[in-house]
């Protein structure tokens, strides 16, 4: 079975340095999607982007974050200066529909914890 | 986009059948009924999917009725590695509008 591919697992970093989370989709997905989740909390929308282009973002995406996929492979999330709150398990998701019947596939997830 | 209502918690003895119950009363036409399932420090995993009646899949059966305004998820006889967090969303229309996650709930399945 196909899966999407999260890494690092788990990354430490200290407040105020950049963070990249990499993701690499199913291949015959379109739509590509960044959740996180605070642990306890339920899993939170961050952002979709769709033809090479971001289609939706939450108010939690905001300058600080961004989201590229250079290569046409990898499906990146980077968080510029990162913050306290930003500790959280980062999933990356796809799809190969964007809507009605819209099954995601999710990675396993990174845990970012910041210092 | 549909607003869902699920319980907040359930709790199960091993090899009984389980149903979650899931309210969406602003359910609109073109919208599917989809619940998903999270582990501790997993991503969420598809469980399976329905528009109206009953789907059945390996894992689960979904039973939606006629009216669509909740959907019940049920697990025939649960087993320890049951235990876990199960969302119900509610696929929106052709747009950019993303699924968003609820609470869901939390299932302790006990020996």
């Amino acid at each position: 079975e196909p899966e999407v591919t999260q890494t690092p697992s788990h990354q430490v970093t200290q407040m105020g340095q950049e963070v990249i989370l990499r993701c690499v989709p199913i291949s015959n997905h379109l739509y590509f999607y960044w959740y996180r989740q605070i642990l306890g909390q339920k899993v939170e929308f961050l952002v979709s982007f769709y033809n090479n282009e971001i289609s939706e973002k939450s108010e939690i995406f905001d300058d600080q974050f961004s989201v590229e996929r250079p290569d046409g492979s990898n499906f990146t999330l980077k968080i510029r200066s990162t913050k306290l709150e930003d500790s959280a398990m980062y999933f990356c998701a796809g799809s190969r529909d964007r809507a009605g019947a819209n099954v995601l596939t999710f990675g396993a997830g990174s845990r970012l914890t910041v210092l | 986009l549909a607003k869902t209502t699920q319980p907040i918690s359930m709790d199960s003895y091993e090899g009984q059948e389980v149903n979650i119950t899931c309210s969406h009363n602003n359910i609109a036409t073109n919208d599917y009924i989809t619940w998903y399932q999270q582990f501790p420090s997993q991503g969420p995993r598809f469980i399976i999917q329905g528009y109206k009646t009953k789907v059945t899949n390996e894992v689960a059966s979904l039973f939606i009725p006629a009216d669509r305004k909740s959907s019940t998820l049920s697990l025939p006889r649960v087993s320890l590695s049951d235990t876990a967090v199960y969302y119900c969303l509610v696929g929106v229309t052709a747009g950019n509008t993303p699924l968003v996650f609820g609470k869901g709930t939390r299932l302790s399945v006990i020996a």
